[in-house]
């Protein structure tokens, strides 16, 4: 089994719609991270926590909310999705220490 | 704007040759840097890491170089291999202390020519 899930691996929605995306984790790490990826603009950070009880915005944080429902589990929702929210989302975790990213495989999300 | 410096460049290399991705970052207080392999459809792999009191680190076929005089990072591929045809990032933690986040370059894709 992977150490980072990632679920559904690909959604297509309507403008309009709530949709979440799902993130666990089997490395036991305390911090999760949401980013979405578009071609040619890299990895930009949305949200991340770095325990259950911590919740900070990223860089492009507006139109997304989250919720840490445990240490292993970390969702992102987009309350009312639109067409420039079409991206690739990746979920990661890491320890405390400065060893790296674990990345999930990704989402691709489909706002029509 | 993004720190990492990384325009979207593709890099064509023959088998068996060596590869050098370079990437310019702006932070000066950035203390750790990544490079992560992205191939199609997966997400972002770790490749090797430097922290910033090194200046050289190498891993097995790749070592990564940190020029922190004029913030310039880059990685080299040894005897490259049709496998390593991916998207290469890296990547670099701005955050002091124990915020730990990292922002990420735009990517260079690498493609291997058997």
């Amino acid at each position: 089994d992977a150490d980072v899930t990632q679920t559904p691996r690909n959604r297509i929605t309507k403008t309009g719609k709530r949709i979440m995306l799902e993130c666990s984790q089997t490395k036991g790490h305390d911090r999760m991270y949401w980013y979405r990826q578009d071609p040619g603009l890299g990895l930009r950070l949305i949200y991340y926590s770095f325990d259950v009880k911590d919740i900070n915005k990223g860089e492009i944080s507006d139109g997304y909310s989250v919720s840490r429902q445990a240490q292993a589990k970390f969702s992102l929702s987009l309350e009312s999705a639109i067409p420039n929210q079409t991206a690739l989302y990746f979920c990661a975790t890491s320890d405390d220490h400065r060893d790296g990213y674990t990345f999930g495989s990704g989402t691709r999300l489909t706002v029509v | 704007g993004e720190s990492v410096g990384l325009h979207l460049p593709t890099l064509s290399v023959q088998e068996g040759d060596n590869s050098i991705i370079n990437c310019a970052y702006s932070n000066s207080a950035s203390d750790y840097f990544i490079w992560y392999k992205q191939e199609s459809g997966k997400g972002p792999q770790f490749i090797i890491d430097i922290r910033s009191n090194m200046d050289k680190r190498q891993g097995q076929r790749v070592t990564v170089l940190l020029n922190k005089t004029v913030k310039h990072l880059s990685l080299q591929i040894a005897a490259t291999q049709p496998g390593d045809s991916a998207v290469y990032f890296c990547a670099e933690n701005i955050g002091g202390g124990s915020n730990y986040k990292l922002t990420f370059g735009k990517g260079t894709l690498l493609t291997v020519n058997p």
